[in-house]
């Protein structure tokens, strides 16, 4: 069976400090990748999407970016990290982009101070 | 994008009652997903239904496309079902796999 995992589960950084965030599936094959974040409020917000290695498509111009280096992983970066940058921040995947189904990771809480 | 409200906002409840939950969207969709954040924040799917009834045990849905609306109803429910209950569709012309998440309901059963 397919499992996704993410990390770090919590995380603290001063205003200005780079950000890297680590998401991986297990038991599945060039799955499709995205990075969602949650703020205080309860609403999901898309940030990027990737159909492949080294394709990433960005849906909110912001302070961040992302890569995938492997088939399987995916990576949120920032270099500069802004208060406004806090959040809970959920990777996904599916099989297939449009009409199916997708599978969340535990998230990664982010707190900029 | 695609508008998606959920109805109540906030449920209470004593543990054993019922309750429907609503979510309504402005658009025509391929894909309409269900799911139960709990308190330590995961995103358990609980249906995948674009259209038609399901249903998991004391759980079910039925998603009417044609009106563009979705129900989830929990039967005799426990105090394991408290969390917010989210509501997330991608619309019809979507080549994406974005999902638009509606605010969700903050269920919360007391025993």
């Amino acid at each position: 069976s397919q499992t996704i995992h993410q990390w770090p589960a919590t995380l603290v950084q001063p205003v200005g400090s780079p950000l890297s965030l680590e998401c991986t599936v297990e038991g599945t094959s060039n799955p499709n990748l995205y990075w969602y974040r949650q703020a205080a409020g309860r609403g999901l917000q898309l940030l990027f999407y990737s159909v492949g290695i080294g394709q990433i498509s960005s849906e909110v111009p912001q302070n961040l970016s992302a890569s995938r280096p492997q088939d399987r992983q995916f990576i949120l970066s920032s270099k500069k990290l802004l208060l406004s940058d806090s959040g809970f921040y959920l990777c996904a995947w599916s099989l297939g982009l449009a009409n199916y189904e997708q599978y969340f990771g535990p998230g990664t809480r982010l707190t900029v101070t | 994008g695609i508008q998606v409200e959920q109805s109540p906002p906030d449920l209470i409840l004593q543990e054993g009652a019922n309750s429907t939950l609503r979510c309504n969207f402005s658009d025509s969709v391929n894909n309409l997903q269900w799911f139960h954040q709990n308190p330590w924040g995961q995103l358990i799917n609980l249906f995948y239904i674009p259209s038609g009834t399901k249903q998991n045990g004391r759980l079910s849905a039925t998603t009417v496309a044609t009106e563009r609306y979705s129900l989830l109803y929990i039967s005799s429910s426990q105090t394991t079902d408290s969390g917010v209950y989210f509501c997330a569709v991608e619309d019809r012309g979507s080549t994406l796999g974005r999902l638009y998440f509606g605010r969700g309901t903050q269920l919360t059963v007391w025993p």
